[in-house]
């Protein structure tokens, strides 16, 4: 099994749908989980950051299952401007450990 | 600026030759990590460093592979005797926490 993994993509939806990825992990010590946004050939940059029962940022809200170990994200009225790759990515420890990304999901919002 | 800063951009490099990429992090940023990224996949963690200790290293990486960050500042990814399956993104990324981290351009490797 893989330590984080995602939803296959691709996903595309119209402008204005809402969207939601999931991510699963497999350490249950893992504390802390975020998700990044990498648009084509270039570096992956931070979108939000989950640390407990999840949190909401504009049009982005993450959320955070512990017990199934399982987060989400989901995306509220859709711009063409969202669409990229978006990774799941845990630290896989208490104390600030290496940082593991899922495969990815890519979305692409169309017209 | 004050980001994250790769270089070279771009290495094209015949198989066989060794090839070593340069990242100088965030300053004051005690963690720098080192992964590798080819299409369609995210980015595969390959080590990481707090200051010029290297904390662990990716059991997937040959000992082709090393890495130092001699004054806990900059660091270098070696790669020896290169083969074609390491044509990639190699990304280096920063962290003052080892919590959230910032990412460098990359470097992408071609070997032909």
């Amino acid at each position: 099994r893989k330590e984080v993994e995602q939803d296959p993509g691709p996903f595309n939806v119209p402008e204005g749908a809402t969207v939601a990825f999931n991510c699963t992990y497999s350490n249950s010590a893992s504390q802390s989980f975020f998700w990044y946004r990498q648009d084509c050939r270039k570096e992956p940059k931070l979108l939000m950051s989950v640390y407990s029962s999840g949190n909401e940022d504009g049009r982005f809200t993450a959320q955070l299952n512990r017990a199934s170990q399982y987060i989400s994200l989901l995306i509220r009225d859709s711009k063409l401007s969202d669409s990229a790759t978006y990774l799941c990515v845990v630290n896989m420890d208490n104390q600030g450990g290496k940082l593991i990304f899922g495969q990815g999901t890519e979305l692409s919002v169309k017209p | 600026d004050t980001g994250v800063s790769q270089n070279p951009r771009h290495k094209i490099t015949k198989r066989g030759q060794n090839v070593t990429f340069r990242c100088d992090p965030i300053s004051e940023h005690n963690r720098l990590y080192w992964y590798r990224q080819t299409l369609g996949q995210g980015p595969e963690f390959l080590t990481y460093f707090q200051n010029e200790a290297q904390l662990e290293k990716s059991r997937l990486l040959s000992d082709r592979f090393s890495a130092e960050r001699p004054k806990g500042s900059f660091s270098t990814l070696e790669i020896q005797r290169t083969e074609q399956g390491d044509s990639a993104m190699y990304l280096c990324a920063s962290s003052p926490t080892g919590f959230e981290a910032f990412f460098g351009q990359g470097t992408r490797l071609t070997v032909v």
